[in-house]
């Protein structure tokens, strides 16, 4: 059965930072490119970061260029978000998704950035 | 970033067809664009339906399809059934010096 897990998720202060993390199993993970969507409270999906197989290539929304990294430890089967520089319009539920052709997604994790 | 636009709000009669559109600030929808269509129900994460345009997954009912129509993506379904009440999204892939994804802001279709 194919899992994707995320930890990490949390409360934290403006100007902090969080790592998330995203355990995969079930499929083989080093072959396919990996992202982060995240979605506000009572709003939509945006997509926040990619990362390709072997963690060479990675691209970012405009929104969190400088602030977030994204990267892959093929080894562990595990995807990571590390996030500085946090802002409240940060605050969101973020989900990994990868696998053949975007077909698996996580429960989520909260973020939520509040003082 | 690009902006894609879908409409926020569709209903559709039981048995009856719907289509859903996708549309992109810099120009027509491609198959370049590479579009995913998803579905999302409350309290759930999103699922994946329609992946490049129109090839399903799997957990895919048939009775969704995916297109491009009139310089837009599509996502039709057909035979209308109340579990399919939820919101849909599209996303499309742009290239540059990365290839980056854009969200549309979501359909919330209705089956009444």
């Amino acid at each position: 059965e194919v899992q994707l897990v995320e930890s990490g998720g949390g409360l934290v202060q403006p100007g902090g930072s969080l790592r998330l993390s995203c355990a995969a199993s079930g499929f083989t993970f080093s072959n396919y490119w990996m992202g982060w969507v995240r979605q506000a409270p009572g709003k939509g999906l945006e997509w926040v970061a990619n990362i390709n197989q072997d963690g060479s290539e990675k691209a970012y929304v405009d929104s969190v260029k400088g602030r977030f990294t994204i990267s892959r430890d093929n080894a562990k089967n595990s995807l990571y978000l590390q996030m500085n520089s946090l802002r409240a319009e940060d605050t969101a539920v973020y989900y990994c998704l990868g696998g053949d052709y975007a077909g698996y997604w996580g429960q989520g994790t909260l973020v939520t950035v509040s003082s | 970033q690009a902006v894609v636009t879908q409409e926020p709000s569709l209903t559709v009669s039981p048995g009856g067809t719907v289509t859903l559109t996708c549309g992109s600030s810099t120009g027509a929808v491609t198959s370049g664009h590479y579009p995913y269509w998803f579905q999302q129900k409350p309290g759930q994460a999103p699922r994946t339906l329609i992946y490049e345009t129109s090839n399903k997954h799997s957990w895919t009912p048939a009775r969704f399809s995916g297109s491009l129509l009139g310089g837009k993506g599509a996502l039709t379904l057909s035979g209308a059934q109340p579990e399919d009440e939820a919101e849909y999204y599209c996303l499309l892939s742009y290239s540059g010096a990365r290839r980056t994804w854009v969200f549309g802001g979501g359909t919330k279709l209705t089956v009444l």
